[in-house]
């Protein structure tokens, strides 16, 4: 089974600055997906960005860019210039390539981010 | 324009109902999932379908039965609701099996 940890309860930074959320997974698997989702308080998931494991380079949207490690199973988010609307839930999420049919996500536990004006 | 839509938004219902949670995607995907969100904010899927055939089933209470009509609707029937079953739940559908659009959540109280 996968497990995906997020090690940051909560995190606080101030409006502009670069912040860096840390996740680590768990899996035998050799070619799976990572996914960084955010939910902000009206409660919506939405899609920051994805990783495919087979991919050597890093993810980058925007002002979203992760940093993957995939001997440490590592995959940390990056929030450059970060903005008010940034303060949300932000969970790191695992799947696996399937075999036969679609898998679901595994979630971490999320980090609470607060951008502060 | 919305993607993926459930109903009701909120519900709050006595222990020991029947209640029903519906969900429609427009988005002509193949796949839809339900997951659950508990107090603690952690996400679990709870089940997905495939062209009509459930194809997870997690570790779920047989109180929690998915039921398609159509490949566009998945929705959430819950008997016998108990006050651990207060959640916040998600549909949600994809194409790319990759990528998941999520519904806005129903939270369900149970009092």
């Amino acid at each position: 089974a996968q497990t995906v940890t997020q090690s940051q309860p909560e995190m606080s930074v101030q409006e502009a600055e670069t912040v860096t959320l840390s996740c680590t997974y768990d899996t035998s698997e050799n070619n799976y997906y990572l996914f960084w989702y955010k939910q902000p308080p009206s409660r919506q998931m939405i899609l920051v960005i994805r990783q495919e494991a087979y991919k050597q380079q890093n993810a980058t949207e925007n002002r979203f860019s992760v940093n993957f490690q995939k001997a440490a199973k590592s995959f940390s988010l990056k929030i450059s210039d970060s903005q008010l609307g940034d303060t949300a839930m932000y969970f790191c999420a695992f799947m696996k390539q399937p075999g036969g049919g679609a898998d679901g996500l595994t979630f971490g536990k999320g980090t609470h981010l607060i951008i502060q004006p | 324009d919305t993607a993926v839509s459930q109903t009701p938004k909120y519900l709050v219902t006595q222990m020991g109902n029947d209640k029903s949670i519906k969900c429609e995607q427009n988005l002509g995907h193949d796949t839809m999932y339900w997951y659950k969100q508990d107090s603690k904010k952690f996400l679990k899927i709870m089940f997905s379908y495939n062209n009509k055939e459930l194809i997870i089933n997690e570790t779920v209470p047989n109180r929690f039965s998915p039921k398609s009509p159509d490949k566009a609707h998945l929705n959430l029937h819950i008997n016998s609701l108990e006050l651990g079953d207060s959640a916040v739940y998600f549909c949600a559908s994809s194409q790319d099996w990759t990528r998941r659009f999520f519904g806005p959540g129903t939270r369900l109280t149970v009092l």
